[in-house]
């Protein structure tokens, strides 16, 4: 298995342009998600997915948009790109069934840099 | 609401000193909670969680982390550290019905002098 991918590894836009981070795994996870990590903030969750079809926001929403159309898939959109947006992302994937035995897997992330 | 605090965005310790990484928590419901480790440019890597069966948690790479449910705490230790452990960590506390929706800490930045 590959595990959770993640493309690009690096990007740079200017304001105003628009982007896919793309993010794929191989493991038939039904539960996907995206965070951006920032220094000194942690990680936050972006949005999330519990299969196809079926997609929510999490704490930082705004200016990004989902879609699940497969399960292996869980693209994330800039529609508009800004200078806030420059972060790490990172897309992960987690195993269903009994919440005791989750794992939660994460993608290599990819950097953006919004100029 | 939850939320995880960690005290402390830095901590140096000398090779084979004790590891000690402090993680507190809210959550108006039993919560479980996770530590992870993220090496410089990578992704994170789960070292250990908690849900609700034992409070004492053992991790990979010798380390282990105990829930107190009076102090709300989730410390992660490790006796004797390794210039390897060198690398941020993440505690974390999950709300809604599954591991991925995450509410992670701020992180702390562990070095390890030799």
């Amino acid at each position: 298995n590959a595990g959770v991918t993640q493309t690009p590894k690096f990007q740079v836009l200017k304001t105003g342009q628009s982007m896919t981070l793309q993010c794929a795994q191989d493991m038939n996870h039904e539960y996907m998600s995206w965070y951006r990590q920032d220094p000194g903030m942690g990680l936050r969750l972006i949005h999330y997915s519990v299969g196809a079809g079926i997609t929510d926001q999490g704490e930082v929403p705004n200016g990004y948009n989902v879609s699940r159309s497969t399960t292996e898939d869980f693209p994330l959109r800039l529609l508009s790109a800004a200078p806030s947006q420059t972060s790490v992302y990172f897309c992960a994937s987690t195993t269903g069934g009994d919440r005791t035995q989750e794992t939660q897997y994460f993608g290599p992330g990819t950097r953006l840099l919004v100029l | 609401a939850q939320s995880v605090t960690q005290l402390g965005s830095h901590v140096s310790v000398s090779e084979g000193a004790l590891v000690l990484l402090r993680c507190n928590y809210s959550s108006s419901v039993p919560p479980y909670l996770f530590w992870y480790v993220q090496y410089p440019n990578q992704g994170l890597q789960l070292l250990l969680k908690y849900t609700s069966a034992a409070t004492l948690v053992k991790g990979i790479n010798g380390f282990e982390a105990e829930f107190k449910k009076s102090e709300t705490s989730f410390h992660l230790t490790k006796p004797s550290a390794h210039m390897s452990d060198a690398a941020e960590y993440f505690c974390a506390v999950s709300y809604g019905g599954s591991q991925g929706n995450l509410i992670f800490g701020k992180g702390t930045k562990l070095s390890v002098k030799p």
